[in-house]
């Protein structure tokens, strides 16, 4: 149990264009979502955390606007990285928790743009 | 100096031995994660705790809250076990996953 997905695996996008990363929870339902980068040889560090049904918080330095989430269900979160650049290349991975204590993680989804 | 130490940052044993990973944290937490990540990027987690020990095969992670320290350890260590370790606090204070550095682990034949 507890298994959470994410789609696509990897992507590779042109400068400029947007990306959409989905976020599954399969057999649970998650109230909290957490979405996270991680740049090679480093800690994952938080992006933002997103309740169902509002607004995503963001952690300081992380731009809203370039970086939405979308928690619309219980099961599902999505992280569209708009107008992506090269400095986004990066490694997403999201974490979903049934209760807002234990975190699942997803197997990360590697953007690589052009 | 970072909220959450893992000592050491890497690891290169035989096949066959005793592994420990050690993490210090210097926050209050609720519980305390161990996870694995390997080569391709993806995290398992492997142990949540507050309290005491736990043990699932060959792991085994202990947690220490007076003294704030925690260790992985791996019994019979074999190559696939080769991965990054991570530990990872929830904070109180800030209500979310503060992350250690990892511990890359590599085991040979």
């Amino acid at each position: 149990g507890a298994v959470v997905s994410q789609h696509p695996s990897w992507v590779i996008c042109k400068s400029g264009t947007s990306v959409k990363i989905e976020c599954r929870s399969l057999d649970f339902q998650a109230t909290t979502m957490f979405w996270y980068r991680q740049f090679p040889k480093q800690s994952l560090m938080l992006m933002a955390t997103s309740n169902e049904g509002s607004k995503a918080t963001y952690e300081q330095g992380v731009e809203k606007d370039k970086f939405l989430i979308n928690h619309a269900s219980l099961t599902l979160s999505t992280l569209t990285v708009t107008s992506a650049h090269p400095e986004d290349s990066s490694f997403y991975i999201c974490s979903a928790s049934p209760s807002g204590y234990e975190q699942f993680f997803g197997p990360g989804t590697r953007l690589t743009v052009l | 100096k970072n909220e959450v130490e893992q000592s050491p940052q890497n690891l290169t044993a035989q096949e066959g031995e005793f592994i420990t990973i050690n993490c210090s944290y210097s926050v209050g937490i609720s519980a305390l994660h161990w996870l694995q990540q390997h080569p391709g990027g993806g995290i398992v987690s492997l142990f949540m705790l507050s309290s005491g020990k736990k043990k699932h095969g060959r792991l085994i992670a202990t947690i220490n809250i007076q003294e704030k320290h925690s260790s992985l350890h791996i019994t019979a260590s074999h190559p696939r076990d080769s991965a990054v370790y991570i530990c990872a606090v929830d904070d109180q204070g800030a209500q979310k996953l503060v992350f250690g550095q990892g511990t890359r682990l590599t085991i040979n034949p």
